[in-house]
């Protein structure tokens, strides 16, 4: 699998913007690119996904590097509650490496994000 | 509620017993996962299903382990014979058969063996 890299932990102010940046250099070009997050006592969440350009939803917004090699999660006003370790991962479309386990999300350590009232 | 069920939320049990955990999953998604997540690290996988037919075990997945989806619905983990090391978050996960669909994870089962 394809790997990511993260910072191990970053800090924001409530309302204020952050960006959560990924480096993906051995990325294939049939790698989408999917970050969950992580709340203390849950299990991961799914936070947003893309190929090639950027996009948004209602959680955060995702940039992409021209060349895909990085990516950056963005949100927008942080508060409280989005303090959470943010995995960045890479998943194979049907048809790539996965092969029988296509789908399958390899995590790493993430990102500890802690937002400050 | 509609989400991934995992029952039961925590376990304790004495090394050597044998533990079940059951999931399950949102209605009509075909694929299932499974994940153990210890302190600090992210989840790891484990095993995945396709409806009934387990299609990976990861290395992870000792001779003690064996995961079971017997009608392509709820899914049972069970460990035989449990060993400290086995404490740990067990996820599962679903997800629909659209490409990429997001997975859908559980609360988890948070099993402590004493």
């Amino acid at each position: 699998d394809a790997k990511t890299t993260q910072p191990n932990s970053m800090e924001s102010n409530e309302e204020e913007p952050v960006h959560l940046p990924c480096n993906h250099s051995t990325i294939s070009g049939t790698d989408y690119i999917h970050w969950y997050r992580q709340l203390p006592s849950q299990g991961p969440e799914y936070v947003i996904h893309g190929l090639t350009s950027n996009v948004n939803n209602r959680m955060a917004s995702l940039a992409i590097a021209e060349d895909r090699k990085s990516s950056t999660l963005i949100l927008h006003r942080a508060t409280l509650r989005d303090a959470a370790v943010y995995y960045c991962i890479l998943r194979a479309a049907r048809g790539g490496a996965g092969g029988t386990s296509y789908g399958k999300l390899t995590f790493g350590q993430g990102t500890i994000l802690t937002v400050h009232p | 509620d509609t989400g991934v069920s995992q029952n039961p939320r925590h376990k304790i049990t004495k090394r050597g017993q044998n533990v079940t955990f059951r999931c399950d999953p949102i209605s009509e998604h075909n694929r299932l996962y499974w994940y153990r997540q210890t302190l600090g690290q992210g989840p790891e996988f484990l095993t995945y299903f396709q409806n009934e037919a387990q299609l990976e075990k990861s290395r992870l997945l000792s001779d003690r382990f064996s995961a079971e989806r017997p009608k392509g619905s709820f899914s049972t983990l069970e460990i035989q014979r449990t060993e400290q090391g086995d404490s740990a978050m067990y996820l599962c996960a679903s997800v629909g058969p659209s490409d990429n669909s997001p997975l859908h994870f559980g609360n988890g089962t948070r099993l402590t063996v004493t």
